[in-house]
């Protein structure tokens, strides 16, 4: 079956600090991968995807790179911003799957 | 214009009422879900609707009754609330039952 694992929280930095969040998967077939956020008090947002192997996935700031050969699809910034402060998703999906499988998500707060 | 729309937006009851939550999708997607997420931000799916078909009922208890009238439509009834239904409940919906999703702003039912 599917599943993900991210990496857990919560994760605290300073403002303009780098960020990396884990991410790696298994999967039955070729999988398409995403990162979602969520904002306190809203719902998920789609952040970035990536449908095959080495492909950028990229959006206000952060990117991911389809890792096949390590099965892992790592979300970084480069420097993270109050504002960024949210419970990030990793989350995939085959063609034989009837939904998404989603990670447990990872808190993070920024600091001023 | 609001993609995914469910209300309402919170909901606070007494044990043993039946509530509803109302969800709608404007975007023409086949594919509509109901997931709840935990105190510690965990999502676990509840239903999916495929066409008005249910694909996905997980183990929830049968006090939990998804109903779609249409495409555009997935609403979830709750009989005999109990303390434990407490939770965010979120609405969302994709192209088909293997693409990403776009998700409603949620509902925070509290059982008191």
């Amino acid at each position: 079956g599917n599943s993900v694992t991210q990496m857990e929280g919560p994760v605290t930095l300073s403002e303009e600090a780098f960020l990396t969040i884990n991410c790696t998967y298994t999967a039955t077939g070729y999988p398409s991968l995403f990162w979602y956020v969520q904002y306190p008090g809203e719902g998920l947002q789609l952040l970035l995807k990536a449908t095959k192997a080495d492909d950028k996935g990229s959006n206000k700031g952060f990117e991911a790179t389809y890792r096949k050969e390590t099965t892992s699809f790592h979300l970084e910034k480069g420097s993270v911003q109050v504002s960024d402060s949210a419970v990030y998703f990793c989350a995939l999906t085959t063609g034989s799957a009837r939904q998404l499988t989603f990670g447990s998500g990872t808190q993070l707060t920024v600091l001023p | 214009d609001t993609a995914v729309s469910q209300t309402p937006k919170y909901l606070v009851t007494q044990m043993g009422n039946d509530k509803s939550i109302k969800c709608e999708q404007n975007l023409g997607h086949d594919t509509m879900y109901w997931y709840k997420q935990d105190s510690k931000k965990f999502l676990k799916i509840m239903f999916s609707y495929n066409n008005k078909e249910l694909i996905i009922n997980e183990t929830v208890p049968n006090r939990f009754s998804p109903k779609s009238p249409d495409k555009a439509h997935l609403n979830l009834h709750i009989n005999s609330l109990e303390l434990g239904d407490s939770a965010v409940y979120f609405c969302a919906s994709s192209l088909r039952m293997n693409t990403e999703a776009f998700f409603g702003q949620g509902t925070r039912l509290t059982v008191v």
